[in-house]
């Protein structure tokens, strides 16, 4: 079963640092993209980046660069997403997904994880 | 940047057609495809490039595209298809991925 599990919630406080991930199996994780998707409380969908673990090519949002990192580590099959500084307007849930080649489809999602930040 | 536009929500009751719309200028050339989010839930691929559907989804859910327009048809709708709906595609240069800006689809 091609899965991707996600790391468990965190809370922070402003300023902190943090790194979460995704660990993918049941399918080849180097011939994949990996995409995150972030959705603050109550609103939708916001595509944030993708990259590919086979030679960590990766691609960011204009509205995410230069806030997150994405990585990956294909020895383990799993991506991260990192931040150096946290601030209050990073709390959401983020979400991880399995993207196909040459389209923005994403077929296979985890299951989220949840990341508070406040002081 | 680019936007997908979507209405906010469609009410439905059950057995009766759900129409939802997902309008932007880039989608005569780009593919669109549509997730459904349930509450507390991750998306899931309901439909894609257009109008394909994967394995494992009802029949009722399809797909069509008409100029700048991508609609997501979800015949005989159930109980269970309350959800929020949101389409996907890039912009003309494929280049940037984005999400529509979603619809909540109620079953009265």
């Amino acid at each position: 079963e091609v899965q991707l599990v996600q790391s468990g919630a965190e809370v922070k406080k402003p300023g902190e640092s943090l790194k979460i991930s995704c660990k993918g199996s049941g399918y080849s994780f180097t011939s994949y993209w990996i995409g995150w998707v972030r959705q603050m409380p109550g609103k939708g969908l916001e595509w944030m980046g993708i990259i590919y673990p086979g030679d960590s090519d990766t691609r960011y949002s204009p509205s995410f660069q230069g806030q997150v990192t994405i990585s990956a580590d294909k020895s383990i099959s799993t991506a991260y997403l990192q931040w150096s500084s946290l601030k209050a307007s990073d709390t959401a849930m983020y979400y991880c997904a399995r993207r196909l080649s040459g389209s923005p489809m994403m077929d296979v999602w985890g299951k989220g994880t949840t990341v508070t930040v406040s002081s | 940047s680019y936007e997908l536009t979507q209405p906010p929500s469609v009410s439905v009751s059950p057995g009766q057609t759900a129409r939802i719309t997902c309008s932007a200028d880039a989608l005569p050339k780009q593919y669109a495809y549509w997730y459904q989010q349930k509450p507390g839930q991750a998306p899931v691929l309901v439909i894609y490039k257009d109008s394909e559907r994967p394995s494992g989804i009802p029949e009722r859910f399809s797909g069509s595209s008409s100029g700048t327009t991508v609609t997501l048809t979800i015949s005989g709708v159930q109980a269970e298809d309350e959800a929020d709906y949101y389409c996907q595609s890039a912009d003309s240069s494929g280049t940037y991925y984005v999400f529509g800006t979603g619809t909540k689809v109620t079953v009265l």
